[in-house]
């Protein structure tokens, strides 16, 4: 069975530029995660979807992030403009239905504002 | 809030056993064992729900006391693989978001 993916693995860009991020969930996984993960610190939950509905966006700083999942299957992150504070590790996990919440993560995309 | 694990860091030799003790503020319905290696996902090792259960894997088992608010994970007979940050994500109902601790760091030294 495939794995969570994500791309780019890695992406440097400059302050005020935008960046976008992707995830392709497991296969049937309904639920899908993106979370925000400081060097040295656990992850943080951005926003959780539901096919293609939000179910928790509240510690998604909507001023500058954004994120869709159109089609109830891969999930984009957006940046616009980025932050100096921005720099973290951006991890998507997803979930199936009634698996006792055991998510799984991909490897994340690592992205450094200069 | 977040839960708050200990120690930050710990450094073993083969063979050695470790705890990394996870503690929480809130009412819990479950904890969660993670364990990332660097630049990789992190990877799950096992759930505990309310009812004091321990479970097992392989040479890695956790405990959950629902009561204190507490989960530990032990780990006995450490190898070289087991190195890593270790992660428990707490949930405060079934189905609900996990909020992570700030990790745990395992060095196991040949």
């Amino acid at each position: 069975e495939a794995g969570v993916a994500q791309s780019p693995r890695y992406k440097i860009i400059e302050k005020r530029q935008s960046v976008a991020f992707w995830c392709n969930p497991i296969s049937g996984h309904a639920t899908l995660y993106w979370y925000q993960q400081i060097l040295g610190q656990g992850p943080k939950l951005l926003i959780q979807f539901q096919n293609n509905g939000v179910v928790d966006d509240s510690q998604l700083p909507k001023d500058r992030f954004s994120a869709e999942r159109l089609k109830g299957v891969d999930s984009t992150l957006k940046i616009q403009p980025a932050k100096l504070e921005d720099s973290a590790v951006y991890l998507c996990a997803s979930k199936q239905e009634g698996a006792k919440n055991i998510q799984y993560f991909g490897a994340g995309t690592r992205l450094s504002v200069l | 809030q977040q839960p708050v694990q200990s120690p930050q860091a710990v450094i073993l030799r083969e063979g050695e056993d470790a705890v990394i003790n996870c503690s929480s503020s809130k009412a819990l319905y479950s904890v969660h064992w993670y364990r990332q290696k660097h630049g990789e996902a992190p990877v799950f090792l096992m759930i505990l729900l309310k009812g004091g259960e321990q479970k097992g894997h392989e040479k890695i088992s956790a405990s959950f006391n629902e009561k204190k608010q507490q989960s530990s994970l032990y780990l006995t007979a450490s190898q070289l693989s087991y190195s890593g940050t270790y992660f428990c994500g707490t949930g405060g109902s079934q189905g609900g978001k996990l909020i992570f601790g700030q990790g745990t760091e395992l060095s196991v030294k040949p």
